[in-house]
Parts: C-alpha cells; sequence; structure tokens
C-alpha cells in the first residue's frame, strides 16, 4: 500500500524567509502527487500537482515543488513566506485505482514576525 | 463557479444515534470522495462514488455508507454513532476521479456525545 511521510510536525519561520517542507512516499510506481494547505477549521486547498513532465511544478501563492523519483519525495518550497502562510500543509498521494488520496500527517507551518 | 458544498458545517448527535451528511460537487464532477479528519488519525479516505457507483472503499466499518444521485450530489451516512466517530468530514470532488484534480468542501464537523 502506498503511504506518505512528513517528517517535521511543525516548522517555524521567519516572515520573509524561506521555507522548505519535506514530503515522501511509498509507492510501486510514479503516482500522482500533490500539496495541499488548510486553514484551522476549514477545507483544503490544493497548492500544486505532479501528474508528469516537467519534475518542477508551479503552484499557486508563490509556492513550488519538485519531485524527484530517485529519493522518492516530492518537496515544497516558498522563497519567502508571509504571515499568511501560516497553516497546516498536507503531502498526498495517490494511484493505482484503490485508495483514494493517501495523505500525510501534516506539517503545521509557524510563521514568526 | 461555485466550489464544492458541504451540509451542514456543524452537527452535535449522541451516541447510537445516526447521522446524513451532505455534499454537492463543482458542476460537472462525476466523482465524489470523502474523507475523514482526527487529530490522530489523520486524513483517511472512506469512499468514492463515480456515476451513482461506487468505486472504491477505504477501510472503514460498515457503519459507514454512502451514496450519489444522478446530478453527482452525494450523501454519506453513519449508523449507530460511536465517540470515535467525532470528526471533520471532508468531501471532495474531481471530473472523473484519480488523475485529475480534487476540489475540497469546507468540511462538516460532527461531535458525538
Amino acid at each position: 500500500a502506498q503511504s506518505v511521510t512528513q517528517p517535521d510536525i511543525h516548522i517555524t519561520v521567519s516572515e520573509g524567509a524561506s521555507l522548505e517542507l519535506r514530503c515522501n512516499y511509498s509507492y510501486g510506481a510514479t503516482p500522482y502527487l500533490f500539496w495541499y494547505v488548510q486553514s484551522p477549521g476549514q477545507g483544503l486547498q490544493l497548492l500544486l500537482k505532479y501528474f508528469s513532465g516537467d519534475t518542477l511544478v508551479q503552484g499557486i501563492k508563490g509556492f513550488e515543488a519538485e519531485f524527484k523519483r530517485s529519493q522518492s519525495s516530492f518537496n515544497l518550497r516558498k522563497p519567502s513566506v508571509h504571515w499568511s502562510d501560516a497553516a497546516e500543509y498536507f503531502c498526498a498521494v495517490e494511484g493505482g485505482g484503490a485508495d483514494g488520496l493517501t495523505f500525510g500527517k501534516g506539517t503545521h507551518l509557524i510563521i514568526q514576525p | 463557479k461555485a466550489g464544492v458544498t458541504q451540509t451542514p458545517r456543524y452537527l452535535i448527535k449522541t451516541r447510537g444515534q445516526q447521522v446524513t451528511l451532505s455534499c454537492s460537487p463543482i458542476s460537472g464532477h462525476r466523482s465524489v470522495s470523502w474523507y475523514q479528519q482526527t487529530p490522530g488519525q489523520g486524513l483517511q479516505f472512506l469512499f468514492e462514488y463515480f456515476s451513482e457507483t461506487q468505486r472504491n472503499k477505504g477501510n472503514f466499518p460498515g457503519r459507514f455508507s454512502g451514496r450519489q444521485f444522478s446530478n453527482s450530489r452525494s450523501e454519506m451516512n453513519v449508523s449507530t454513532l460511536e465517540l470515535g466517530d467525532s470528526a471533520l468530514y471532508l468531501c471532495a470532488s474531481s471530473f472523473q476521479g484519480e488523475g485529475t484534480e480534487a476540489f475540497f468542501g469546507q468540511g462538516t464537523r460532527l461531535t458525538v456525545v
């Protein structure tokens, strides 16, 4: 079965600093990969997705992610964070047609002024 | 265009009761998936409906069921509620399921007392 690991439960970053959130997945083939963001009490908003092709994908709100097959990783990056980026971030994988989206446990992002 | 709409937003039920949650997908989307989110287990896939048929099912007991109507609206039902069913239930719609972007509603917060 596929799985997703987000090794960082909490990350604190100063406003204006760069950000990288880690995501590793376990899957037999190349999966579909996603990053979602969730604000308190809200649903999930899709930041970006990787289906195939260029391994560096651009998303909304200035986020990007890079798919590295050799490392089974799909890390999310942003060059300069804003206070409004404080939220919970989820990496997800999909593939094989059986299990829907499989999510990581999430990374809680805290922005310091 | 309108997003995914879930009703109600909040619900309080007593143990042993049953509950029905509703999800209206984005117009034109034929796939509706349901997820349960809890602090302990994170986001877990319940089931997916496509063109009124359950296409995939997660690892949940038979107390959790769903259906989809001809207009793609979906309902999920939980019978004989347990305290552990307290969670945020999220609905996601996509054009055709796997390999297409899933858009989430804001969720229904179910509290079982």
